[in-house]
């Protein structure tokens, strides 16, 4: 079916380590995918996004990798601090022209003092 | 300042009653969507909406009834006969056609007793 989903719903990490945050999803027709951050109480806030033509993309100590032969995606955090601790999403479109996002269920980030 | 605010961050209702959420957004987006998140659990679809006056059901939207008479606003109702309204609730909007990124308000958390 069309899912998203992710493989540990935890994760802790000590700070300055490196985080790496997966994410399956189901659909082979999934063209583009965001990873979104969601601190406790507030709103999901837009981390990075990749499309489906691409295997990498970098931001600001953040990469997502997308791995389509085994329907995967990840998120690596460089250098965690304190503010990384939150829920991360990730969500895909399927379809071009389709502005509906599916969501995956979160993997909580906890970065150790 | 350009955002998307969603009013108000805590609501109480009694069972039996109908609530409604607003949602305003000043970032000229055309699509605005309703989402539902539960604790523990990503975010689901209720209803969207790609252009003033047209909005479509999503993934959840039995109980819940939306408008769309302006472009900046995107009220969203929960009716009696929705029957687990307990839940936080997301606005979010994006530039359809442009950029599948959606923006998202901070929430409001509804409590139905």
């Amino acid at each position: 079916g069309e899912s998203v989903g992710l493989h540990l719903p935890t994760l802790s990490v000590q700070e300055g380590d490196n985080s790496i945050i997966n994410c399956a999803y189901s659909n082979s027709a999934s063209d583009y995918f965001i990873w979104y951050k969601q601190e406790s109480g507030k709103g999901p806030q837009f981390i990075i996004d990749i499309r489906s033509n691409m295997d990498k993309r970098q931001g600001q100590r953040v990469t997502v990798l997308l791995n389509k032969t085994v329907k995967h995606l990840s998120l690596q955090i460089a250098a965690t601090q304190p503010g990384d601790s939150a829920v991360y999403f990730c969500a895909e479109i399927v379809g071009f022209g389709n502005e509906k996002l599916t969501f995956g269920t979160g993997t909580r980030l906890t970065i150790i003092p | 300042d350009g955002g998307i605010t969603q009013s108000p961050k805590y609501l109480f209702r009694k069972e039996g009653q109908n609530v409604t959420l607003s949602c305003e957004q000043n970032l000229n987006h055309d699509a605005m969507y309703w989402y539902r998140q539960d604790p523990g659990q990503g975010l689901r679809l209720i209803y969207y909406s790609q252009i003033v006056n047209d909005f479509q059901k999503g993934d959840i939207a039995e109980g819940y009834s939306v408008s769309r008479e302006k472009k900046e606003s995107f009220p969203l109702t929960v009716t009696s006969a929705q029957k687990n309204p307990t839940a936080f609730y997301l606005c979010a909007s994006s530039l359809a056609g442009v950029s599948y990124e959606q923006y998202f308000g901070p929430g409001t958390r509804l409590t139905v007793t």
